[in-house]
């Protein structure tokens, strides 16, 4: 199994729509997860962090944590084409005395107008 | 500005030559990373530090090396033992500890002459 596995898309929605982005997880001992936004050529900026079980929402967008299923999500609300890009899952993972930040292959989201 | 800067924005290289990719940061953050990014596989990690003159190798250490003289900086040298250099090179860093986020550089594109 994948450390962290995202379905690579592409996923089409249209303007105004909610677009939903999946990510899954091996290490049941992972503690901190992360949702980056990379625009085409561009590095990933990060869109929200999420450490407890449950919802947190920051504007349009919500990340969602089930850490007994190993299982996070983000939601965008109201799609705008300008939120078309790539969305990478990362996960902080114990590997010995350290921590690892695993990344999922990411999402390719397209909004259309 | 508080920022990471990588240059140069291109590299490229030609066979058999080592080159030097520079990541610096004002963000004083002890944590630095080196990750590499090629079309479909997501980010890979190169090296990482957790302080000034310690550092260890991620999951694709061979055929680079790195430095950690100075907390800002934390150059990677792409060797001529790596042999297929070309990818996008992203820079990392962030506070110390499992929660901590990790900010991105803008990236260095290294192309093979």
């Amino acid at each position: 199994q994948k450390e962290v596995e995202q379905n690579s898309g592409p996923l089409s929605v249209p303007e105004g729509a909610i677009a939903s982005l999946n990510c899954t997880y091996s290490d049941r001992g992972s503690q901190s997860f992360f949702w980056y936004r990379q625009y085409s050529g561009k590095s990933p900026e990060l869109i929200m962090f999420i450490y407890s079980n449950g919802d947190k929402e920051d504007g349009r967008f919500t990340a969602q944590l089930n850490k007994a299923s190993q299982y996070v999500s983000l939601l965008i609300r109201d799609s705008q084409p300008s939120d078309s890009a790539t969305y990478l899952c990362a996960v902080n993972m114990i590997r010995g005395s350290n921590y690892k930040l695993t990344f999922g292959k990411g999402t390719l989201l397209t909004v259309n107008p | 500005d508080g920022g990471i800067t990588q240059s140069p924005k291109y590299l490229f290289r030609k066979e058999g030559q080592n080159v030097t990719l520079s990541c610096e940061q004002n963000l004083n953050h002890d944590a630095m990373y080196w990750y590499r990014q090629d079309p479909g596989q997501g980010l890979r990690l190169i090296y990482y530090s957790q302080i000034v003159n310690d550092f260890q190798k991620g999951d694709i250490a061979e055929g680079y090396s790195v430095s950690r003289e100075k907390k800002e900086s934390f150059p990677l040298t792409v060797t001529s033992a790596q042999k297929n250099p070309t990818a996008f090179y992203l820079c990392a860093s962030s506070r110390r500890g499992a929660q901590e986020t990790q900010y991105f550089g803008p990236g260095t594109r290294l192309l093979v002459l």
